[in-house]
């Protein structure tokens, strides 16, 4: 969903469910990508990555899916448990410098 | 491996003080550090990159006088926020990298400051 003022997009789902989280990124320079979660009152945490050259990644119950002619990124996380419950960042990189440009985010509320 | 750790986790202070910072990398040599500021349910905002040793590059709309970055070392970086005001009230994230591919930034745990 898009952003609305201060009201993050939220994604609710049952424990057990999988889970999807887009992300739509601007800049079709850019060339390598991220995903991080950030627990409340914590600093973002590395999921997992992707360049541009891949349109597909697997981690450990998470995949992310890069679709370059949409400018789009998707974050798939596998049996969602509770702990999975936070706030979900993309960031884009573009080519050779390392500053990162986050997304608006979206927050994941997984019940038991 | 990668830990970053930052210094102190929450600060209260009053309006009109300065308040610093610190930012550490404690098993690697970041060349690169970099300053981001959180208001609550929002994205973080890049404020400055920092390279040991040079001036910080402050983004847009950063006032570089308030907001004081040192990298004085390849393990540390502090950011001063002088002046403080109520609206400077915020989640302040540093992250570091090694500068080599693929440029992944580690983050620190984030300072909650709060100006009163």
């Amino acid at each position: 969903g898009e952003s609305v003022g201060l009201h993050l997009p939220t994604l609710s789902v049952q424990e057990g469910d999988n889970s999807i989280i887009n992300c739509a990124y601007s800049n079709s320079a850019s060339d390598y990508f991220i995903w991080y979660k950030q627990e409340s009152g914590k600093g973002p945490q590395f999921i997992i990555d992707i360049r541009s050259n891949m349109d597909k990644r697997q981690g450990q119950r998470v995949t992310v899916l890069l679709n370059k002619t949409v400018k789009h990124l998707s974050l798939q996380i596998a049996a969602t448990q509770p702990g999975d419950s936070a706030v979900y960042f993309c960031a884009e990189n573009i080519g050779g410098y390392s500053t990162l440009t986050f997304g608006k985010g979206t927050m994941l509320l997984v019940s038991p | 491996g990668a830990v970053v750790s930052q210094h102190p986790s929450r600060v209260i202070c009053k309006s009109g003080t300065s308040v610093k910072i610190e930012c550490r990398s404690l098993d690697f040599q970041a060349t690169t550090m970099f300053w981001y500021r959180q208001f609550p349910k929002q994205s973080l905002m890049l404020m400055a990159t920092s390279n040991e040793g040079s001036k910080a590059t402050y983004e847009q709309g950063v006032e570089k006088d308030k907001f004081l970055i040192n990298h004085a070392s390849l393990t540390l970086s502090t950011l001063t926020v002088t002046s403080a005001h109520p609206e400077d009230s915020s989640f302040y994230i540093c992250s570091a990298t090694t500068g080599t591919g693929p440029y992944e930034q580690y983050f620190g745990p984030g300072t909650r400051l709060t100006v009163t």
